[in-house]
């Protein structure tokens, strides 16, 4: 199984703050990691799909890019609504493994 | 547009099977390239896919639950169903019904395929 790892697990940022997460795969995924947000009692929610394709409705804060074996979720400038938890999970083989979770909340 | 919703049991007895539905709305189950999923998440913790049947009934589990999991689709009913054998209160968790969404191919090989929408997911205790 292709294990994901995220970092950090948690973090805590001002409003208007740019927010950095990371994942990395234990295995080669091409370009098939995707990006969700979770809010309190909510299903998680796509955000980002194959790395770095936001999806329709998503606010253009949120960006995803690649380097070298990490992928990385930016939000360049966090609003109150941004509060949740994010995944990345990756699509490439079954089965098709979420990371850890990285929750954000507020200063 | 694309709707899930699960229904099923939300309290069933340790060892006993666990049925779960999935009803779809908004495509057809035998339309080529459509997967139907099921994800379940245990208080606090990260999800867990569990299963995946694509539309020409080809089927993928966990490995670790592997031995203890069934997936059928019913294209008539619009319906997945997930059964889930010999149930343990660390079976307890909300278990989500999910659409397997392919991007858009690039030079002829589809690069991305995601999850979206999700259900609302169905709440499910595992207790005595």
């Amino acid at each position: 199984d292709i294990l994901m790892t995220q970092s950090p697990s948690s973090l805590s940022a001002s409003v208007g703050d740019r927010v950095t997460i990371t994942c990395r795969a234990s295995q080669y995924i091409s370009t098939y990691l995707n990006w969700y947000q979770q809010k309190a009692g909510k299903a998680p929610k796509i955000l980002i799909s194959g790395i770095s394709s936001l999806q329709s409705g998503v606010p253009s804060r949120f960006s995803g890019s690649e380097s070298g074996t990490d992928f990385t979720l930016t939000i360049a400038s966090v609003e109150p609504e941004d509060v949740a938890t994010y995944y990345c999970q990756q699509s490439y083989s079954s089965p098709f493994t979420f990371g850890p979770g990285t929750t954000v909340d507020l200063k | 547009q694309i709707t899930l919703k699960e229904s099923g049991p939300t309290l069933v007895k340790p060892t006993q099977t666990l049925t779960l539905t999935c009803t779809v709305s908004g495509f057809s189950l035998s339309n080529s390239g459509v997967g139907v999923g099921w994800i379940r998440q245990p208080p606090g913790e990260a999800p867990e896919w569990l299963a995946l049947i694509y539309w020409d009934d080809d089927k993928r589990f966990s490995t670790s639950l592997k031995s203890r999991l069934t997936i059928t689709k019913d294209t008539s009913k619009n319906q997945v169903v997930l059964t889930m054998t010999h149930m343990d209160p660390v079976d307890t968790a909300t278990y989500f019904c999910v659409h397997r969404q392919l991007g858009a191919k690039v030079r002829g090989i589809i690069t991305q395929n995601w999850f979206d929408p999700w259900g609302q997911g169905i709440q499910v205790t595992v207790s005595a």
